[in-house]
C-alpha cells in the first residue's frame, strides 16, 4: 500500500518570502502525485498533479512541485506568498490504474505581514 | 463545489443514534468516495463505490456502512454514532482513476455528544 508523509506540519512565513512544503511518499508501484490546498472552513481544491513527463509541475496561484522519483518526494513551492496563501496543504498519492487517494496528514502555512 | 453537494453542513446528535450523511453528485461521475478529516491525520478514506451499488471499504471502515441506489447519490450512515466519530465528513467524486482528479465537497461537520 501507499502512503504519504508531510514532513512540516506547520509552516510560518512572512508575506513576499518564499515557502517550501515538504512530501515524501512510499510506494512499490508507480503513482500519481497530487496537492491540495484548504482554506478555512471549505473543502479541498486541486493545486496541481504530476502524471507523467516533466518532473516540474505549474499549478494554480503560483505554486510549482517537483517530482523527485529516486527520492520518492514532491516538494511544493511557491517563490512569494501571499497574505491569502493562509491556508492548509495536502500532499496526496493514488497508485496508477487504482482509483483510491491516499493523505499526508496536511502542512498548515500561516503568512504573516 | 459545483457539481458536488453534502447534506447537513452542521449536524449534532447524541451518543447511540443513527446518522445519515448524503452525498449528490451532477457529474454522473462513476467514483465517490467519503473521507474524514481528523487533526494531525489529514483525510482518511472511510468507503468509496464504483458504480451503483458497488462499494467497498476503506482504511477507517468500523462503524460505518454506505450505500448507493443510484449514480448521483451516496449516503454514509454510523450505525450508532460515537465521541470518536465527531469530524468532518468530505464526499469526493471521480470520473476514473487517480490522473482524472477528484472533486470534494464542502464537508459535513458533525459533533457526538
Amino acid at each position: 500500500a501507499q502512503s504519504v508523509t508531510q514532513l512540516d506540519s506547520q509552516v510560518p512565513v512572512f508575506e513576499e518570502a518564499p515557502v517550501e512544503l515538504r512530501c515524501n511518499y512510499s510506494s512499490s508501484v508507480s503513482v500519481y502525485l497530487f496537492w491540495y490546498v484548504q482554506y478555512p472552513n471549505q473543502g479541498l481544491q486541486l493545486l496541481l498533479k504530476y502524471l507523467s513527463g516533466s518532473t516540474l509541475v505549474k499549478g494554480i496561484n503560483g505554486f510549482e512541485a517537483e517530482f523527485n522519483k529516486s527520492q520518492t518526494s514532491f516538494h511544493l513551492r511557491k517563490p512569494s506568498v501571499h497574505i491569502s496563501d493562509t491556508a492548509e496543504y495536502f500532499c496526496a498519492v493514488s497508485v496508477i490504474n487504482d482509483y483510491k487517494l491516499s493523505f499526508g496528514a496536511g502542512t498548515t502555512v500561516t503568512v504573516r505581514a | 463545489d459545483a457539481g458536488i453537494t453534502q447534506s447537513p453542513r452542521h449536524k449534532v446528535t447524541e451518543t447511540g443514534t443513527p446518522v445519515t450523511l448524503r452525498c449528490h453528485q451532477t457529474e454522473n461521475h462513476r467514483y465517490m468516495y467519503w473521507y474524514r478529516q481528523d487533526p494531525g491525520h489529514g483525510l482518511r478514506l472511510i468507503h468509496y463505490s464504483y458504480g451503483v451499488k458497488d462499494t467497498d471499504k476503506g482504511e477507517v471502515s468500523d462503524g460505518y456502512s454506505v450505500s448507493r441506489s443510484k449514480t448521483e447519490d451516496f449516503l454514509l450512515t454510523l450505525e450508532s454514532a460515537t465521541s470518536s466519530q465527531t469530524s468532518v465528513y468530505f464526499c469526493a467524486i471521480s470520473s476514473g482513476t487517480g490522473n482524472y482528479g477528484y472533486t470534494f465537497g464542502s464537508g459535513t461537520r458533525l459533533t457526538v455528544v
